[in-house]
């Protein structure tokens, strides 16, 4: 079955870190690059990251720039987001979204919280 | 940043009655190859998005033909045909044309009177 799978999510104290990592399977994963968009509890989507198919080429949006880290791993099917310094903005439903936006993962909720 | 406007935000349908969404983008969305990246997205209740449509007006595979895409440089309209229960939820545009970043629209909230 083609798919993708987030998981990593979680509670965290603002301030704190969160590795998230989305598993792919049922295609060539190292033939697409991947996003990450994301959905904060009863607001529309914003899109937080792309990387490229060999991983030399990230792109992030203005709000994550310099806290955020999007990271892949071909051998291993799987992309990654090292979430740094995070804020209760950051709190949302994290989506691993392939290249042209035609699949998307369940998502992974990150409550960022005291 | 690309803005896209969606109008309007909320849409009671009677079951079904046509239905359109349409939304505008602050620039053409005509990308320097002469495609047109403009797609729609359905979010149902507690569930991840889905694309419907891309490049403005092509289905993806398993979607229902009473959805179309139309428009042309910064103004585009879904419409469906005749509303079905199933197609309550949340309505997105996407521009794929001036990344980074990949806009959305604000949604559009589809409910049955």
């Amino acid at each position: 079955e083609v798919q993708l799978v987030e998981s990593g999510g979680g509670l965290v104290e603002p301030g704190g870190s969160l590795r998230l990592s989305c598993a792919a399977s049922g295609f060539t994963f190292s033939s697409y690059s991947i996003h990450w968009v994301r959905q904060a509890p009863g607001k529309g989507l914003l899109w937080v990251s792309r990387i490229n198919t060999d991983g030399t080429t990230p792109y992030y949006a203005d709000s994550v720039k310099g806290r955020f880290t999007i990271s892949r791993d071909n051998a291993k099917n799987t992309l990654y987001l090292q979430m740094n310094s995070l804020t209760a903005e950051d709190t949302a439903v994290y989506y691993c979204v392939r290249g042209t936006f035609d699949m998307w993962g369940r998502g992974t909720m990150v409550t960022v919280s005291s | 940043d690309v803005v896209m406007t969606q109008s309007p935000l909320s849409l009671p349908v009677t079951l079904g009655q046509p239905a359109s969404i349409s939304c505008r983008s602050s620039q053409s969305l005509v990308y320097s190859d002469g495609n047109t990246y403009l797609s729609w997205f359905q979010q149902r209740p507690g569930q991840s998005p889905r694309r419907l449509i891309y490049k403005v007006s092509n289905r993806d595979s398993g979607v229902p033909d009473r959805f179309s895409g139309s428009g042309s440089g910064t103004d585009f309209t879904l419409k469906i045909t005749r509303v079905e229960a199933e197609d309550v939820g949340i309505y997105y545009c996407m521009q794929g044309a001036h990344w980074p970043p990949w806009t959305f629209g604000q949604g559009t909230k589809v409910e049955i009177k």
